[in-house]
């Protein structure tokens, strides 16, 4: 079981640019999510699914794109890269209910210069 | 709107004290989940204990131990003779159960503790 696995470790960008981060989990977990860590202000979730082919917005959607095609796998695009993205992103997933611990992958340190 | 505050940005204290981690939360639903977790050093996130709102039991594992308060929104974590390896970021988190808010975490701002030995 590995659990939540997130892709790459680090990366550098030029604003402007695009990337996909990646995300997988093969715990069969119905909701995955991604937020977005910044110094002195905790964690923020920037968009979620609670299941293959259902996202929606979180806290701080803009400037990010999701799909859920498959259980298993939950990518984050960025469009354009600004350098207020530069931020350390973990993705997570759990069984649905709120109830429900989120497991956390081992998270994307993104710069954008 | 949830909210979650963690006022103490900043604790440092010397191996074997205690330390209490403050946590308030704000919430208009009266069914929800209360959660911590652990950010040592490597960057992972440790889920450590979760509670819900009926449930007003403290809860105490090993050195660890929990006071759920709906009284006063409160749910602190109080470390009992601290070890170098507490040192860590400690984020208190509130998910709400039902409508659009559905399993999303808020978290508070984090604090940091360092045990020095």
């Amino acid at each position: 079981n590995a659990g939540v696995t997130q892709t790459p470790k680090f990366q550098v960008l030029k604003t402007g640019q695009s990337m996909t981060l990646q995300c997988a989990q093969d715990m069969n977990h119905e909701y995955m999510s991604w937020y977005r860590q910044d110094p002195g202000m905790g964690l923020r979730l920037i968009h979620y699914s609670v299941g293959a082919g259902i996202t929606d917005q979180g806290e701080v959607p803009n400037g990010y794109n999701v799909s859920r095609s498959t259980t298993e796998d939950f990518p984050l695009r960025l469009l354009s890269a600004a350098p207020s993205q530069t931020s350390v992103y973990f993705c997570a997933s759990s069984r649905h209910g709120g109830y429900n611990e989120q497991f956390f992958g081992p998270g994307t340190r993104l710069t954008v210069l | 709107a949830q909210k979650v505050t963690q006022a103490q940005t900043e604790i440092s204290v010397v191996e074997k004290e205690d330390v209490t981690l403050d946590c308030v939360y704000e919430t208009r639903d009266t069914t929800y989940y209360l959660f911590w977790y652990k950010q040592p050093p490597s960057g992972e996130l440790v889920f450590l204990i979760r509670r819900n709102s009926f449930d007003e039991q403290n809860e105490i594992s090993g050195r660890y131990s929990w006071n759920f308060q709906k009284s006063t929104s409160s749910f602190n974590f109080t470390i009992t003779a601290s070890q170098v390896v507490d040192s860590a970021v400690y984020f208190c988190a509130l998910s709400e159960a039902g409508g659009t808010s559905y399993g999303k975490l808020t978290f508070g701002q984090g604090t940091i503790l360092t045990v020095h030995p």
